[in-house]
């Protein structure tokens, strides 16, 4: 089955410093999904990519569709603490079901 | 605006007794539902996913079920729960149609077993 490897999958760093996070994956996928969860919260969409090469922008966030579509990046500018939480990166192939990233986790020190 | 409800929030259960978690989405008709699994704090496990009254796929053999009876209701449920079970439960919808689509998820539900 379809499966995806992101990373890294935990990060610790300074507040005002930039992240990046990215998901790979073993096929070809037409949609790639970002979203953040919050502790006892259900994750929430971040930004949603449909096509290859796609650049997007959310805020302080930018997620690109990789090129090749078999990966995808996320970006975090400026880090603030609120920005604290598991990221989750999800891709979608042929089916109806999605398939999840094992998350990363962002702590962020003031 | 589409929303999706998912309770209790909080549910501490014995071993062996039954379980009933419930989910609603609001605003959008013959939605795609899905109940996830995630154990600390990290992976979704996808558990079911139906796409319409009655239409219900398994993902994983386990001591839980899962029914829609309306259109915008789904139904998580076990006769007897194991410790195992303990964890939290994820509501999710998604509008039908192939490539794109993308879910959206209810707040969570946890669950002890005890």
């Amino acid at each position: 089955g379809q499966q995806l490897n992101q990373s890294p999958q935990s990060m610790f760093i300074q507040e005002g410093e930039d992240v990046s996070m990215n998901c790979t994956s073993s096929s070809i996928f037409n949609t790639w999904l970002w979203y953040k969860q919050e502790p006892g919260e259900g994750p929430v969409l971040l930004i949603a990519l449909y096509k290859a090469g796609e650049l997007t922008s959310n805020g302080r966030l930018t997620a690109q569709f990789g090129i090749t579509r078999k990966d995808s990046f996320l970006n975090i500018s400026a880090s603030i603490p609120s920005d604290v939480g598991i990221y989750f990166c999800a891709g979608q192939g042929g089916s109806e079901k999605l398939v999840f990233g094992k998350g990363t986790k962002l702590t962020v020190n003031p | 605006s589409q929303t999706i409800h998912q309770w209790p929030a909080t549910l501490v259960q014995p071993v062996g007794s039954p379980l009933s978690l419930e989910c609603t989405v609001e605003g959008t008709s013959n939605p795609n539902l899905y109940w996830y699994r995630q154990a600390a704090g990290r992976g979704l496990q996808l558990l079911f996913y139906s796409v319409g009254i009655g239409q219900i796929s398994s993902e994983v053999p386990q001591n839980l079920s899962a029914s829609r009876p309306q259109d915008r209701q789904f139904i998580l449920s076990s006769k007897k729960l194991l410790l195992s079970d303990s964890g939290f439960y994820l509501c999710a919808w998604s509008v039908g149609g192939g490539a794109g689509n993308t879910i959206y998820f209810g707040e969570g539900s946890w669950l002890t077993v005890v």
